[in-house]
């Protein structure tokens, strides 16, 4: 079956700080992958999305590349700010089906 | 477009009453999907329907759960009876049909509680 694995939070940064969240996947077939956001209180944000191997997504300074032969689809920003403060979640789907999800990873950025 | 729409927002109840939570896709999207998201399972399909009919109910969690697409601009999940350990984040995601569209918008959630 499919299966979503990201790294636990929450991961604390300071405001123009490196991000990377890792996440790696299982899946049959060919799936799109997704990464959502959640700010508190709020329902999932699509943030960006890359539907084959070596696409890249990305969205508001926000990147992640579809690596089949690691199967992995790490999100990164190179400056993150106070505003990026949310839970990220990492996902996939296969065919027109329901999303797998990872657990979230909490992101809190200190200014 | 208005989004996905779900209703209530906030929704507190007794162990034992009924609770329905409702959604309307959007506008022209032909699947709807209903999850749950709780601290301890994260996020969770629980029932997919593809042109109002149900594909996917497996992870409906016990028949206390029911979910109904009577048409292609409503949905709605019931519980009844309700427990406490019903309580999370129901959220309702809608996906359109073209050829290569594979993005589900969600509501904004309703939060249950069960006292």
């Amino acid at each position: 079956g499919n299966s979503v694995t990201q790294m636990e939070g929450p991961v604390t940064l300071s405001e123009e700080a490196f991000l990377t969240i890792n996440c790696t996947y299982t899946a049959t077939g060919y799936p799109s992958l997704f990464w959502y956001v959640q700010y508190p209180g709020e329902g999932l944000q699509l943030l960006l999305k890359a539907t084959k191997a070596d696409d890249k997504g990305s969205n508001k300074g926000f990147e992640a590349t579809y690596r089949k032969e690691t199967t992995s689809f790490h999100l990164e920003k190179g400056s993150v700010q106070v505003s990026d403060s949310a839970v990220y979640f990492c996902a996939l789907s296969t065919g027109r089906r329901a999303l797998t999800f990872g657990s979230g990873t909490r992101l809190q950025v200190q200014p | 477009d208005a989004g996905v729409i779900q209703s209530p927002r906030h929704e507190v109840t007794e162990m034992g009453q009924e609770v329905t939570l409702r959604c309307k896709p959007i506008s022209g999207h032909n699947s709807l999907f209903w999850y749950r998201q709780t601290m301890m399972r994260g996020l969770e399909l629980l029932i997919y329907f593809n042109n109002n009919v149900p594909i996917d109910d497996s992870g409906m969690p016990e028949d206390r759960f029911s979910a109904k697409m009577p048409n292609a601009s409503f949905s709605t999940l019931k519980i009844q009876p309700s427990e406490p350990r019903d309580s999370a984040v129901y959220f309702c995601a809608s996906l359109g049909s073209g050829r290569g569209t594979d993005t589900q918008y969600f509501g904004p959630g309703t939060r249950l509680t069960v006292l």
